[in-house]
């Protein structure tokens, strides 16, 4: 089946420190991968994605690789702001289903202290 | 202009009551859902609607009924409330159903809570 695991957290980091949230999954056919950010009250909303192998997704100063050798997309950052503190995300839709549905991992928090 | 707007925000309620939460999206998008988001952030799919149609039915309790009148409008309507549905409840729409890759748009959430 499609799943997706991502390191639980919280993840607690001072200011400008590099960020590494990972990301694993499993998927039956052809995922495209999705970090989204929730931010304290808010819904969510899309960081970055890639649709194929190797692909790299950014925005914001984040990035992911799509890796399908080691079926990881982890989310890094390398100087993170207190405006980053939130909760993040990684999701997948598998393109060998139909409907379109996401799956979404466990969530991540993180804080950023000044 | 808001995207994917919910009502209402905060909703507390008792046990056994029925309830309703609306959702609507601007975006001229064909596929809308609800997504329960519980304490501990995880995020579950409940439903999924396709112009109208109902493509995802998630295990869910019969207690709640998604209903679409308009492809721009999904409204999620809860009988006999529980206290295990306090949660956060999403909406969410895309462009089209199937389509890997396409972004999903979220609504603010509305935070149930059973008492």
């Amino acid at each position: 089946g499609n799943s997706v695991t991502q390191m639980e957290g919280p993840v607690t980091l001072s200011e400008e420190a590099f960020l590494t949230i990972n990301c694993t999954y499993t998927a039956t056919g052809y995922p495209s991968l999705f970090w989204y950010v929730q931010y304290p009250g808010e819904g969510l909303q899309l960081l970055l994605k890639a649709t194929k192998a190797d692909d790299k997704g950014s925005n914001k100063g984040f990035e992911a690789t799509y890796r399908k050798e080691t079926t990881s997309f982890h989310l890094e950052k390398g100087s993170v702001q207190v405006s980053d503190s939130a909760v993040y995300f990684c999701a997948l839709t598998d393109r060998g289903s139909t409907l379109g549905r996401l799956y979404f991992g466990r969530g991540t928090q993180l804080t950023v202290w000044p | 202009d808001t995207a994917v707007s919910q009502t209402p925000k905060y909703l507390v309620t008792q046990m056994g009551n029925d309830k309703s939460i609306k959702c609507e999206q601007n975006l001229g998008h064909d596929t809308m859902y609800w997504y329960k988001q519980d304490s501990k952030k995880f995020l579950k799919i409940m439903f999924s609607y396709n112009n109208k149609e109902l493509i995802i039915n998630e295990t869910v309790p019969n207690r709640f009924s998604p209903k679409s009148p308009d492809k721009a409008h999904l409204n999620l309507h809860i009988n006999s409330l529980e206290l295990g549905d306090s949660a956060v409840y999403f909406c969410a729409s895309s462009q089209e159903e199937g389509l890997a890759g396409n972004e999903q748009y979220f609504g603010p959430g509305t935070r149930l809570t059973v008492t």
